[in-house]
């Protein structure tokens, strides 16, 4: 079956660097999406990683590692507004399996 | 930019009512979404859509049913609604064939049901 993991919760500092981790057990993999998802907001894309290394967008990067089944979202200078549930999905077979999903609340 | 709208943002409705959630998205999008979110479980895929009249079964199925009469429109219905189906539901669509493609969500509808 398939089976996504990361951290429920997370703490950081306004300005600081935070990494979010993800693992995933499936069949067929082909990517790894993360989104963004504000209190009582739809989820928004934020990345999709397909080959392995590092993507870099702004403020925002993401890792994947296809023989560790591992990936995690670095987030640089953190913002207030980066409050927020940031979810990890993997592409495999014919859908997109979520985990539960990593609260990150920053503080001033 | 993708617009994916759906028909309520709150419902509340009884044990054993029938419950329609509509869902609209306006980029002519093959493929469509249903999936329903709980703390702690994250997104569960309920059913998807690659066409019209098309649908297949997701992880849980199970108490639902759903309709795609038109490209942009994919309906979810709840036969008889019970307490576990509380929850939050989201509709999604992307473009092309596969799951390659990203999935744009709308904003959700959370439906409480007595």
């Amino acid at each position: 079956g398939q089976n996504i993991d990361q951290p429920t919760e997370m703490t950081a500092t306004e300005g600081a660097i935070v990494q979010i981790n993800c693992t995933y057990q499936t069949s067929g993999f082909n990517g790894l999406f993360w989104y963004q998802q504000h209190a009582g907001e739809a989820p928004t894309f934020l990345s999709y990683n397909v080959l392995d290394g590092l993507e870099e967008k702004g403020r925002f990067s993401s890792f994947l590692s296809r023989s560790k089944g591992y990936s995690y979202l670095l987030l640089k200078e953190l913002q207030m507004k980066d409050s927020a549930s940031y979810l990890c999905a993997a592409n495999a077979g014919n859908m997109l399996t979520f985990g539960g999903g990593t609260r990150l609340m920053v503080k001033p | 930019d993708v617009k994916v709208t759906q028909s309520s943002r709150y419902l509340v409705k009884r044990t054993g009512e029938k419950v329609f959630l509509e869902c609209v998205q306006d980029m002519d999008h093959e493929n469509m979404f249903w999936y329903r979110q709980d703390p702690g479980l994250g997104l569960r895929l309920i059913y998807f859509s690659y066409d019209v009249k098309m649908k297949e079964k997701g992880d849980i199925p199970e108490g639902y049913s759903v309709s795609r009469e038109k490209k942009e429109r994919f309906s979810l219905i709840l036969e008889s609604a019970s307490t576990n189906q509380t929850s939050m539901y989201l509709c999604a669509s992307s473009r092309g064939a596969g799951l390659q493609e990203t999935q744009y969500f709308g904003p959700g509808t959370r439906l409480l049901v007595l």
